[in-house]
């Protein structure tokens, strides 16, 4: 089994939607969890952290499930210019804030 | 806000070079990663360090060696370059004390071709 896992999609969904992705992890000491996103050709970019409590920022809501191992993010409204890939990371215990990453989601908005 | 650096957008080196790949990060930041990206296999770590003359094998250190003499340098270097090393090299940093909580900053990568 994969230590982070992703659906790669695509998921083609249209403008004004609300669309959600999960990522499920293996490891159950994992200790930071985080949201990035990665347009064509570009470096990753953080989109958000993830908290156990859940946060949102604007139209990404971003949630962590600890018991069924998954964190989650809902996109809200989709822009066109939200189209993208989603990738998740988890930082596992054991220092250096290592992080694993998932292959990541392509998301497509369309007009 | 953090700046990554990576020295090379694109580069076509010829097996059996010697390859340095730079990267430059200007926040003072402890940690630093190389990665490799491959379609279908994501970000894979190649080896990182948390201090200066630190170094850390990631998942796939194989055919590579880094080198970390300054704080805000990490250079990686393919011994012996070969075509199975094509691929998108990606660089990130990140804070140790929680500073922007963990997250990493990436470089805009290098993209290297070997023929």
């Amino acid at each position: 089994r994969k230590e982070v896992e992703q659906d790669p999609g695509p998921f083609n969904v249209p403008e004004g939607a609300t669309v959600a992705f999960n990522c499920t992890y293996s490891n159950s000491a994992s200790q930071s969890f985080f949201w990035y996103r990665q347009d064509c050709r570009k470096e990753p970019k953080l989109l958000m952290s993830v908290y156990s409590s859940g946060n949102e920022d604007g139209r990404f809501t971003a949630q962590l499930n600890r018991a069924s191992q998954y964190i989650s993010l809902l996109i809200r409204d989709s822009k066109l210019s939200d189209s993208a890939t989603y990738l998740c990371a988890v930082m596992n215990s054991g220092g250096y804030q290592k992080v694993t990453f998932g292959t990541g989601t392509k998301l497509q908005v369309i007009p | 806000d953090v700046k990554v650096t990576q020295s090379s957008r694109y580069l076509v080196k010829r097996t059996g070079e010697k390859v340095f790949l730079e990267c430059v990060q200007d926040m003072d930041h402890e940690n630093m990663f190389w990665y490799r990206q491959d379609p279908g296999l994501g970000l894979r770590l190649i080896y990182f360090s948390y201090d200066v003359k630190m170094k850390e094998k990631g998942d796939i250190p194989e055919g590579y060696s880094v080198s970390r003499e300054k704080k805000e340098r990490f250079s990686l270097i393919l011994e012996s370059a070969s075509t199975n090393q094509t691929s998108m090299y990606l660089c990130a940093s990140s804070s140790a004390t929680g500073r922007g909580d963990y997250g990493y900053t990436f470089g805009s990568g290098t993209r290297l071709t070997v023929v």
